[in-house]
């Protein structure tokens, strides 16, 4: 029952460029949520944004969502080395479900 | 991954035989999670609990068995039954109210 998807599936970009990813899903939802996965460890929780809300900021990290097109992005700014991970959104419908994550590299 | 302990990180075990993974946790939380992660799957959930002594299947549970006799523990069998056992298998926490997941740092099973 996979909810969210994002996209792109991976993307590069140079250190200090911004990073954008999407996730849009099928369903209504009360929530929406970012986390990241550093290779071969377990998921760190980023941001959440309500279903009421249009925009979230926490530190470089900016999260927007419109439920009318069911869809969300996640803006990393001012990259670096250490943002090199993977990124999953999760929405919650009777449980959470996590979508496939889009794989991001930094170059130096 | 605070708070949160999974063991052991690298798990191997020849084909046939049953495996117990442990996830304990320190930060009183009421519901835990198991998923598999698989190379680009994303996570499936297992099963959940969500108090002591009761837990529910989730999206992908054949093959699969848990209990939750305490509320710091929450171990998963991996049985004979699991036609593809290998994989990147990560445990989480929360509270029934509020969404966020806290995880593990995972068991990655290999089966020989």
């Amino acid at each position: 029952s996979q909810q969210g998807e994002e996209d792109p599936q991976a993307l590069s970009i140079q250190e200090g460029e911004n990073a954008t990813m999407n996730c849009s899903y099928k369903t209504s939802i009360n929530n929406l949520q970012w986390y990241r996965q550093n290779s071969g460890r377990g998921l760190v929780h980023l941001i959440l944004i309500r279903s009421n809300e249009r925009e979230k900021h926490s530190g470089r990290l900016r999260v927007t969502l419109d439920t009318s097109k069911k869809s969300s992005s996640l803006l990393i700014t001012a990259s670096r080395a250490a943002d090199t991970a993977s990124y999953f959104c999760a929405t919650d419908d009777d449980k959470i479900i996590f979508g496939k994550g889009t794989r991001l590299h930094i170059l130096p | 991954d605070g708070g949160i302990t999974q063991s052991p990180k690298y798990l191997f075990r020849k084909e046939g035989q049953n495996v117990t993974l442990s996830c304990e946790q320190n930060l009183n939380h009421d519901a835990m999670y198991w998923y598999r992660q698989d190379p680009g799957q994303g996570l499936r959930l297992i099963y959940y609990s969500q108090i002591v002594n009761d837990f529910q299947k989730g999206d992908i549970a054949e093959g699969y068995s848990v209990s939750r006799e305490k509320k710091e523990s929450f171990p998963l069998t991996v049985t004979s039954a699991q036609k593809n056992p290998t994989a990147f298998y990560l445990c989480a926490t929360g509270q029934p109210d509020y969404n966020e997941q806290f995880f593990g740092p995972g068991t990655r099973l290999t089966v020989l």
